[in-house]
């Protein structure tokens, strides 16, 4: 089956400009949630949702927001962008928020801040 | 507050050599989950094994093993007779504590992970 989905891959962004990212879950995936990873701070966690509610959300300033959808579809929008920003922005789905399922990962959004 | 250590940050080895990646961690919580992911150089984490805190019993898939001894809160990875293919980073992972309302994994917290290079 297909895994989890993020889209774009690769993008550069200008500072000040904001960003939008996409996260498509494995089918029948409910709660997603999102990580971010760079070299100095490593593998972060940012926010999760589950039922179109965000659950949880890590420390991260409010520049950093999310949404999703009826369809368990979920975005993530980073608004006046930073060069610190740069990032591997990764999605995890799992079917539902029960410590039984496994939590699965996409292949991340590269995002290079110039 | 909960903390994963991986004190090797690069470890080198030649292929057929068994290497062994470490993972300690620090939680209040009786009640916790435990992670091993790959992360080769496309950027996905692959899973590869999850352990609950009241399971204490080495998990064997292959050539990977897994022991978990919750006396020195350490989770470690072993790989038999490595590969070539199983050069990536490795991340071990610590869940929080099932919330109030369900048993929830909530955020993972992750180690710093470690560089893993298998030579021919």
């Amino acid at each position: 089956k297909a895994g989890v989905t993020q889209t774009p891959r690769y993008l550069i962004k200008t500072r000040g400009q904001q960003v939008t990212l996409s996260c498509s879950p494995i089918s029948g995936h409910r709660s997603v949630s999102w990580y971010q990873q760079t070299p100095g701070q490593g593998l972060q966690f940012l926010f999760e949702y589950f039922s179109e509610t965000q659950r949880n959300k890590g420390n991260f300033p409010g520049r950093f927001s999310g949404r999703q959808f009826s369809n368990s579809r979920s975005e993530m929008n980073v608004s006046t962008l930073e060069l610190g920003d740069s990032a591997l922005y990764l999605c995890a789905s799992s079917r539902d928020r029960t410590s039984r399922n496994t939590i699965y990962f996409g292949e991340g959004s590269w995002l290079t801040v110039v | 507050a909960q903390k994963v250590t991986q004190a090797q940050t690069e470890i080198s080895v030649v292929e057929k050599e068994d290497v062994t990646l470490d993972c300690v961690y620090e939680t209040r919580d009786t009640t916790y989950y435990l992670f091993w992911y790959k992360q080769p150089p496309s950027g996905e984490l692959v899973f590869l094994i999850r352990r609950n805190s009241f399971d204490e019993q080495n998990e064997i898939s292959g050539r990977y093993s897994w022991n978990f001894q919750k006396s020195t809160s350490s989770f470690n990875f072993t790989i038999t007779a490595s590969q070539v293919v199983d050069s990536a980073v490795y991340f071990c992972a610590l869940s929080e504590p099932p919330n109030a309302g369900g048993t929830s994994y909530g955020k993972l917290t992750f180690g710093q992970g470690t560089i893993l290079t298998v030579h021919p």
